[in-house]
Parts: structure tokens; C-alpha cells; sequence
């Protein structure tokens, strides 16, 4: 068990760039989870997959900010035109299936900063 | 937008003290409680998942308590160590979702 995985550590971009990131569950977990939190905050919820499906959005996740997780496995997460606002730590987690409430593990999260 | 307040937001205690927190959260359709401990540079580490009113759960030194029906869980770290430092995060599972609302956390700084 190697954990969740997180790539890259830290993102520094200009505004108006588009970013990628990318998150390796538990190699057996189905669901995988993105959040981002800001300073003084506690993770905020952006999407949930289980597999490959997209089950959960958040409805106050801008249409810049688009996820994906092929074949069930890795997951990316985009942001589009990336503005100042978007600045925050970006985690990934990951939970098995069997009894439903599993912890969920955390990746180290990917750091954006915004120009 | 769910409410769920962590009180105090930060605490300074003296090694060998032993602390509690408390975490709220909205009681009507609960389905668990997790508790996370964050050490800086680090990832958020699971300590426990509470799903039944009068739950009561033990890690080592760390404790915690859930009650449903009034919305609340509290955290106990007894003989408070250096290494506890940390933000320490609850977050309900409300409905039938699996996302995690998590409150702001309580920064715990445990002087030697």
C-alpha cells in the first residue's frame, strides 16, 4: 500500500493558464475524491468518482474546473483560465467499497498558486 | 450550505496536559462522523469514523465521543505529547453522500 499519490507538489502559474493535476488512489479503491482548502479552512468538497463514473459536483465548482478518471484508476483534476481566487491547496482522497463508511486517505495535495 | 463549527479554533497547552475539542454539526440525517489529524507538511491522517449515537472510540491517547441526536462529537488527547501538534478536522457524512463536510479545525500547539 503506497498510499495516495499526488502530482505535482506545488503548481506556480500565471493567471489565465490552464492547470492539470493528478491524483494514484490506493491501487484498490473505487472511489476517489477531490477537495481544495484555503487558508484557516477545512478542506472544501469538489467531486467524488466511484470507478470511472462522476457521481458528485459541486455546485459552487466554477464550469473552469473539470475532473476526469479514466478506466476507474488515476483521476486529473483542470482548471481553465486559472484566476487569483483559485489559489489553495488541492487534496485527493480515496476509499474502498465493503462497508460504507470507510476513512478516506488522503494524498500530500497538490499546492496552486496564482501570479 | 451545512453548517459545522470546530471550537476552540486554536490551542496552546503544555506538555503532559490532557485537552479536549468539540465539533458540531447538523443532527438530522447524520450518517457518520470522521475525525482527521493534519500535521503540517502532511497529509490529513484518518484517526476515526463514529456512526451511532453514544459511540466511543480509543486511538493511544486520543479519544472521542459522538452524540447524534444533539449534533455534537468531542475529541479528548490525554497527557497531551510535542508530536500532537496539530490541526485536528471533524467532518459529518450527512445524507447518502459520500462527501466529507469539514469544519475549520482546531489548531493544537503542545509547548515541551
Amino acid at each position: 500500500d503506497t498510499g495516495v499519490s499526488q502530482n505535482p507538489r506545488h503548481k506556480i502559474t500565471k493567471r489565465g493558464q490552464n492547470v492539470t493535476f493528478r491524483c494514484d488512489p490506493i491501487s484498490e479503491h473505487n472511489r476517489l475524491y477531490w477537495y481544495r482548502q484555503t487558508l484557516g479552512q477545512g478542506p472544501e468538497f469538489l467531486t467524488y468518482f466511484q470507478n470511472e463514473a462522476q457521481l458528485e459536483k459541486s455546485r459552487l465548482l466554477s464550469d473552469r474546473f473539470s475532473a476526469e478518471r479514466p478506466k476507474g484508476s488515476f483521476s486529473t483534476l483542470e482548471i481553465q483560465r486559472t484566476e487569483q481566487g483559485d489559489s489553495a491547496m488541492y487534496l485527493c482522497a480515496s476509499s474502498g467499497t465493503g462497508y460504507s463508511n470507510q476513512p478516506q486517505h488522503f494524498g500530500d495535495g497538490t499546492r496552486l498558486s496564482i501570479l | 450550505i451545512l453548517n459545522v463549527e470546530q471550537s476552540p479554533q486554536s490551542l496552546h497547552v503544555q506538555e503532559g496536559d490532557s485537552t479536549n475539542f468539540t465539533c458540531s454539526f447538523p443532527s438530522s440525517n447524520f450518517y457518520a462522523l470522521h475525525w482527521y489529524r493534519w500535521e503540517t507538511a502532511k497529509s490529513p491522517e484518518a484517526l476515526f469514523v463514529m456512526t451511532l449515537n453514544g459511540d466511543e472510540k480509543k486511538k493511544g491517547r486520543i479519544s472521542a465521543t459522538l452524540n447524534t441526536k444533539e449534533g455534537y462529537s468531542y475529541l479528548y488527547i490525554k497527557g497531551s505529547q510535542p508530536e500532537d501538534s496539530a490541526t485536528y478536522l471533524c467532518a459529518p457524512r450527512m445524507d447518502s453522500s459520500y462527501k466529507l463536510i469539514f469544519g475549520s479545525g482546531t489548531r493544537l500547539l503542545v509547548r515541551p
